[in-house]
């Protein structure tokens, strides 16, 4: 089973509005990350956001906010106020800490096309 | 400035030829890390280091080698058993223990004729 699953392959939004993009994840454990990542044409990844498993308050920074809700394992990337510059593909990842020092699991992604 | 570098940005090689991919890192972290991404794949692991010489396979090591001898730097070879090397390939780093944000270098799209 995959261990993130991102639903959308492609997104479309007006400039200036909000947009969600779709993660649920997949774990066992008790302790875990959750980290979403924007990748524009040019091909670097960008570090987003962070939202750790017993983090009570939904994390935010800037015009993104992680809406996690978990009980249904879900970590939905917000973006608030959309801008041009924000058509990138986007993915999520997990880290799971009973693993010990095991890297991130990425999704496939979530293309995003603002358009103005 | 502090960051990871990986070059060169694009590299091209002829089929069965061995070709080391680039990856400097000056933010002082422990792990290092290489990823393989194909269109529509996502990123995948192929190997990942979390102190000097010293590296564990990830989810599609065979075909590729690296080495950890400096904490700065963790090159990575694509030998001639990769079957299909062309792809983008991309290096991180982080702090250790493994739960720190992992950092993205820039990346190198290699193209095997």
């Amino acid at each position: 089973a995959q261990k993130i699953t991102q639903t959308q392959p492609g997104m479309f939004v007006q400039e200036k509005e909000a947009v969600t993009l779709d993660c649920t994840y997949d774990t066992s454990d008790q302790s875990y990350g959750l980290f979403w990542y924007k990748q524009p044409s040019s091909g670097e990844m960008i570090f987003l956001i962070y939202q750790g498993s017993y983090d009570e308050q939904n994390a935010t920074e800037g015009r993104y906010s992680l809406n996690f809700q978990k009980a249904r394992k879900s970590a939905n990337l917000v973006i608030s106020a959309s801008q041009l510059g924000d058509s990138a593909m986007y993915f999520c990842a997990m880290r799971e800490d009973s693993k010990g020092n095991t890297p991130l699991v990425f999704g496939k992604g979530t293309r995003l096309s603002v358009i103005a | 400035d502090g960051g990871i570098t990986q070059s060169p940005k694009y590299l091209f090689r002829k089929e069965g030829q061995n070709v080391t991919l680039s990856c400097e890192q000056n933010l002082n972290h422990d792990a290092m890390y290489w990823y393989r991404q194909d269109p529509g794949q996502g990123l995948r692991l192929i190997y990942y280091s979390q102190i000097v010489n010293d590296f564990q396979k990830g989810d599609i090591a065979e075909g590729y080698s690296v080495s950890r001898e400096k904490k700065e730097s963790f090159p990575l070879t694509v030998t001639s058993a990769q079957k299909n090397p062309t792809a983008f390939y991309l290096c991180a780093s982080s702090t250790t223990p493994i739960t720190d944000t992992q950092y993205f270098g820039p990346g190198t799209r290699l193209t095997v004729l």
